[in-house]
């Protein structure tokens, strides 16, 4: 049961034009989201979180948008840079839980 | 100031072997979390210690699986009698509080990628 699901398993940019990643969620009790990146044969890093009680976080060139009717998240990167080629998770979490579920990636290549 | 340490960082063994994953979280947090990853799939959960204490094993497999995070030393996960489906990257992440919330998630390790063969 994936309660966290990236559909798009590839996403190819420009460099500094914008890429955006989609999120979408199954369970109406997430209330912290988060986005990490990885790269290979490393550990995911954390890149930005958000809570459901705000609908936006920015940080830098990262900027996470929450849609709680739709139970969709998306990161917006701009402007894209090729060292932001890596695989993106976005994982949940609810306050009562102990763990955060993950979707499966979306792998984004940053083209010169 | 050193990040979550994970050891191996691959590690073989034959099917019917014993696998010992170790992690030291990082330098002033308790909370110490094991996932799993297979080839092609998001991270999944497996379990959440505190020192000396499972908190949460509800991702663990019901059998073969086991972790433990004693008083002193690093975090093990263990897995007995491998077959090839554990075959994947475990990452072992830990956090200063319960939830990995305040704005920074988690911290995880560079993983283990386990290969059964």
């Amino acid at each position: 049961d994936q309660q966290v699901k990236q559909n798009s398993p590839s996403l190819s940019v420009q460099e500094g034009r914008i890429s955006i990643l989609n999120c979408d969620y199954t369970n109406s009790m997430f209330d912290y989201f988060l986005w990490y990146k990885k790269y290979p044969a490393e550990g995911p890093t954390f890149l930005i979180s958000i809570s459901s009680i705000k609908d936006k976080n920015e940080d830098g060139r990262f900027t996470v948008f929450l849609n709680k009717s739709a139970k969709h998240l998306s990161l917006h990167i701009v402007p894209s840079q090729p060292g932001d080629s890596a695989v993106y998770f976005c994982a949940a979490s609810r306050s009562t839980g102990n763990q955060f579920y993950f979707g499966t990636g979306t792998s984004l290549t940053v083209i010169p | 100031n050193a990040g979550v340490m994970q050891n191996p960082r691959h590690l073989v063994r034959r099917r019917g072997q014993e696998a010992r994953l170790r992690c030291s979280p990082m330098k002033g947090h308790s909370h110490v979390y094991w996932y799993r990853q297979l080839p092609e799939e998001g991270l999944k959960f497996m379990v959440y210690l505190q020192k000396e204490n499972i908190i949460d094993e509800s991702g663990m497999p019901k059998e073969r699986f086991s972790a433990e995070f004693p008083k002193e030393g690093p975090s093990i996960l263990r897995i007995q009698q491998v077959v090839r489906g554990d075959s994947a990257a475990y990452f072992c992440a830990s956090s200063p509080n319960s939830q990995g919330r305040g704005g920074y998630g988690y911290t995880f390790g560079s993983g283990t990628r386990l290969t059964v063969v």
